[in-house]
């Protein structure tokens, strides 16, 4: 079946260092790739998405490029804020079925 | 903006109570969904709804049950609460079957005593 597997946290991270936090996947057929972000006290908010092979998502400084030869799709950003900290799912789509999600990765950025 | 609200943000009920939470999106979406999220389980599905009066089981449908009489509304019912359903739930919609991007709700968070 379709699972993501992302990385665990909590990861900590000082003001404006280089963010990576890794998610791969397994899929039938040609899935969609999603990064959420949930920042304290809020329900998941769409970050970025990727729908083929070779794109990339963007959004917010925030960068992921959907790898189908390692089945990954890693977030990315160069210089975290303060206001970055949150939890990161990873999630995908591939067919008619539901959303599955990753467990989720919290980043504390701390100045 | 799409908006998605629950019911309640904090919730307290005893243990054998029935539990309703609400669910409103205004943006005519088919398809809905309950999650409830855990420290380190991450989102589980519930129950989701493509349509009206439809209903599909999701990865942890046990001890719940759902609702959907109309579009914009997908009520999740707990019919007699235990405290391994303490939790914070979250309802999501999305405009249809295999359009991912789903919107969310703030979240319930409840505590069965």
């Amino acid at each position: 079946g379709n699972s993501v597997t992302q990385m665990e946290g909590p990861v900590t991270l000082s003001e404006e260092a280089f963010l990576t936090i890794n998610c791969t996947y397994t899929a039938t057929g040609y899935p969609s790739l999603f990064w959420y972000v949930q920042y304290p006290g809020e329900g998941l908010q769409l970050l970025l998405k990727a729908t083929k092979a070779d794109d990339k998502g963007s959004n917010k400084g925030f960068e992921a490029t959907y790898r189908k030869e390692t089945t990954s799709f890693h977030l990315e950003k160069g210089s975290v804020q303060v206001s970055d900290s949150a939890v990161y799912f990873c999630a995908l789509e591939s067919g008619n079925t539901p959303l599955v999600f990753g467990k989720g990765t919290r980043l504390s950025v701390i100045a | 903006d799409v908006k998605v609200t629950q019911s309640s943000r904090y919730l307290v009920k005893r243990t054998g109570e029935k539990v309703f939470l609400e669910c409103v999106q205004d943006m005519d979406h088919e398809n809905m969904f309950w999650y409830r999220q855990d420290p380190g389980l991450g989102l589980r599905l519930i129950y989701f709804s493509y349509d009206v009066k439809m209903k599909e089981k999701g990865d942890i449908p046990e001890g719940y049950s759902v609702s959907r009489e109309k579009k914009e509304r997908f009520s999740l019912i707990l019919e007699s609460a235990s405290t391994n359903q303490t939790s914070m739930y979250l309802c999501a919609s999305s405009v249809r079957r295999g359009r991912g991007t789903q919107y969310f709700g703030p979240g319930t968070r409840l505590l069965v005593l």
